[in-house]
């Protein structure tokens, strides 16, 4: 496996402000993953971030609104941008290691809390 | 197209009584199917994995899970549950190349003690 952290674990912000998400994996990745999970319910992707491209992303999810990158294999970023009260999530990133194809390790998760 | 479904938000067992976790998956290709364990305010574990190898599968923590085509079902079980196993509980299934993966609504396990 690899280790993979998140930063920051857990933030309180007002609404109509940003907050940007890294995450950083210790090992070689062939893809980058983000994840919501809201309050009580299972994970719905967001996003494949793409290495030096825009990310893709899934029905119902807006570049304007999660903006993505991914300078380089093993570091991403998301921002949630202009937030409201039901932004209030955990943001997950997750990773396909190199050699391990098919099998997604995940983050420990950004706890969000919108005002 | 793909989707899993987990056949009960909540489950509980006594300490030290067997686990059965359901859950049942559709794939238009073959599938490899995944559970992941969620500890409370923790990420995800991956408990174990199938990917067309043995039908049963052995995980982490004395986990295990039969993959039967039959029945179009992947259900996590344990013999003698313990208290460090109260959380949650995804199946995942994964196919069309490994592109997307779609989660179960998930189960939570409670442990009595």
């Amino acid at each position: 496996s690899a280790v993979i952290s998140q930063k920051p674990s857990r933030d309180i912000c007002q609404r109509g402000t940003s907050l940007t998400i890294q995450c950083q994996v210790d090992s070689q990745v062939t893809m980058m993953f983000w994840y919501r999970q809201q309050p009580g319910q299972s994970l719905t992707l967001i996003a494949t971030a793409n290495q030096g491209s825009e990310a893709t992303y899934e029905s119902g999810f807006v570049i304007d609104k999660f903006p993505i990158s991914r300078p380089n294999l093993t570091f991403s970023t998301l921002t949630v941008s202009n937030m409201s009260p039901e932004d209030s999530s955990i943001y997950l990133c997750s990773v396909v290691l190199a050699g391990e194809s098919g099998t997604q390790y995940f983050g420990p998760g950004t706890r969000l809390l919108v005002l | 197209a793909q989707s899993v479904t987990q056949l009960d938000s909540h489950v509980s067992v006594s300490e030290g009584t067997p686990v059965l976790l359901r859950c049942n998956y559709s794939s238009s290709y073959s599938p490899s199917l995944f559970w992941y364990v969620q500890h409370p305010n923790k990420g995800l574990q991956l408990l174990l994995k199938y990917t067309s190898a043995a039908t049963l599968v052995k995980g982490i923590n004395g986990f295990e899970a039969e993959f039967k085509k039959s029945e179009t079902s992947f259900h996590l079980t344990k013999p003698s549950a313990h208290m460090s196993d109260a959380a949650e509980y995804f199946c995942v299934v994964s196919s069309e190349g490994y592109q997307k993966v779609t989660f179960g609504t998930g189960t939570k396990l409670q442990v009595i003690p």
